[in-house]
């Protein structure tokens, strides 16, 4: 089956500087690749996502890139802010819109 | 927008017990829903694939007779949680799409004491 691998566990940043948190992925088949973002006890927030047919898409300080040739993507959050500490999950779709989610990383902006 | 309702949202029972966790499409239909299980600071897991007037597809380790899924109606889902255990304590979360969006449950957190 697919597997996710999510890097780095932990992140943290100074506000204000960029995050960048990478996914590789093992199922060539997959075509779907979404981010979330996972307050404390709450259901995953989709913030941007990005199908196999686009290689970059951006939504304001959002970005993710995706190389379907070495099958690996990344999320890519510019001029961070507090409210941006948060557990950010990427997934990958397989077959009939089952997701498969990466470990997470636990990034930290600092003040 | 497409709204995936989970209850309940926190739930407390004894060992020994059995738990029934309700997930629902509230304005539309789903063939498919999605049940996931995610510990303290871990991943999200796929548990089982809910189909609807048929039987559940089960990942690998999911024990199938500990964790019943029915899906009787294309706004239903139910997931329960039999002769729980402490260890079955943990974050439940159900989704299901509706066209190429997925939607997730609010959750519930289950507490086997």
């Amino acid at each position: 089956g697919e597997n996710v691998e999510q890097h780095p566990s932990t992140l943290s940043v100074q506000e204000g500087d960029s995050a960048v948190i990478k996914c590789t992925y093992s199922d060539s088949a997959s075509n779907y690749f979404p981010w979330y973002k996972q307050e404390l006890g709450k259901r995953p927030q989709l913030i941007i996502d990005i199908r196999s047919n686009v290689g970059e898409k951006k939504d304001q300080r959002i970005a993710v890139t995706l190389n379907k040739t070495a099958k690996h993507f990344s999320l890519h959050i510019t001029e961070t802010q507090p409210e941006d500490s948060a557990v950010y999950f990427c997934a990958v779709r397989q077959g009939a819109q089952k997701l498969v989610f990466g470990q997470g990383t636990r990034l930290t902006i600092n003040p | 927008g497409a709204v995936v309702s989970q209850h309940p949202s926190w739930v407390i029972c004894k060992s020994g017990t059995s738990v029934k966790i309700e997930c629902r499409s509230l304005d539309f239909q789903a063939t498919t829903m999605f049940w996931y299980r995610q510990f303290p600071k871990q991943s999200l897991m796929l548990m089982a694939t809910s189909n609807e007037g048929s039987k559940a597809t089960y990942e690998q380790g999911v024990e199938k007779d500990k964790f019943l899924i029915n899906h009787a109606s294309l706004t239903l889902s139910t997931l329960t949680v039999t002769s729980a255990h402490p260890e079955d304590s943990s974050f439940y979360i159900c989704s299901a799409s509706a066209g190429n969006t997925i939607y997730f449950g609010e959750g519930s957190w289950l507490t086997v004491v």
